[in-house]
């Protein structure tokens, strides 16, 4: 198989700071890596398209600026959800697919719990 | 629009089959995905159908009807650790996934 880590697992904030979660592909190289935002009992919801080395590409409706995902090796992807407010707290998952798989297979991370206070 | 439906949620009982179905409506198809997904857990990949037919794996089997938009994911032998949340997600033209909302499946003893 192959692992994805995030870390944080929890984090814990007050309304207007800054939290940036970390995605790691551990034992391969991910040139993509997605970052996925679900609501309590609803489906995961695409945010953006990590993509190494270049901009991320961003889903309709989510705020480029306030999200900032950076992808600067090709086993590490950072979303940072700047000036957080109650309404970002969510679980935020990452994902990867590994190369050469033929069946475009995911793997996610452990996924990190935002509650901004 | 794409659309992918499945039903909120199901309840069976330990020991016995489900089976959880799936229908999409997507610009292209690349390939079927079903995954579970635990409270507070991310998800974990369970099949993958591409061309028509059955895929088993164990105790999970995975159909697929690409004519039909409709693919179905049977669980055998329902254990309570089957307690999650299945999602089925399609791959469309443009390589994207399109999640469904998910299935809860809840197991009784």
């Amino acid at each position: 198989g192959a692992v994805v880590s995030q870390h944080p697992s929890w984090v814990i904030c007050k309304s207007g700071t800054s939290v940036k979660i970390e995605c790691r592909s551990l034992d391969f190289q991910a040139t993509t890596m997605f970052w996925y935002r679900q609501f309590p009992k609803q489906s995961l919801m695409l945010m953006a398209t990590s993509n190494e080395g270049s901009k991320a590409t961003y889903e309709q409706g989510v705020e480029k600026d306030k999200f900032l995902i950076n992808h600067a090796s090709l086993t590490l992807s950072t979303l940072t959800v700047t000036s957080a407010h109650p309404e970002d707290s969510s679980f935020y998952i990452c994902s990867a697919s590994k190369p050469g798989l033929d069946t475009g297979e995911l793997f996610f991370g452990e996924g990190s719990r935002l509650t901004v206070l | 629009g794409q659309n992918i439906d499945q039903p909120t949620e199901m309840t069976a009982t330990e020991g016995a089959i489900v089976q959880i179905n799936c229908t999409y409506q997507t610009s292209g198809f690349n390939g079927l995905f079903w995954y579970q997904q635990h409270a507070g857990e991310a998800p974990t990949f369970l099949s993958y159908n591409v061309l028509d037919g059955l895929e088993e794996k164990g105790r999970f089997s995975s159909f697929l009807s690409r004519s039909k938009g409709y693919s179905y994911l049977l669980l055998k032998e329902l254990q309570m650790k089957d307690s999650a949340s299945y999602l089925c997600a399609v791959m469309d033209s443009n390589y994207q996934l399109i999640w469904g909302a998910g299935t809860k499946l809840i197991i009784k003893p």
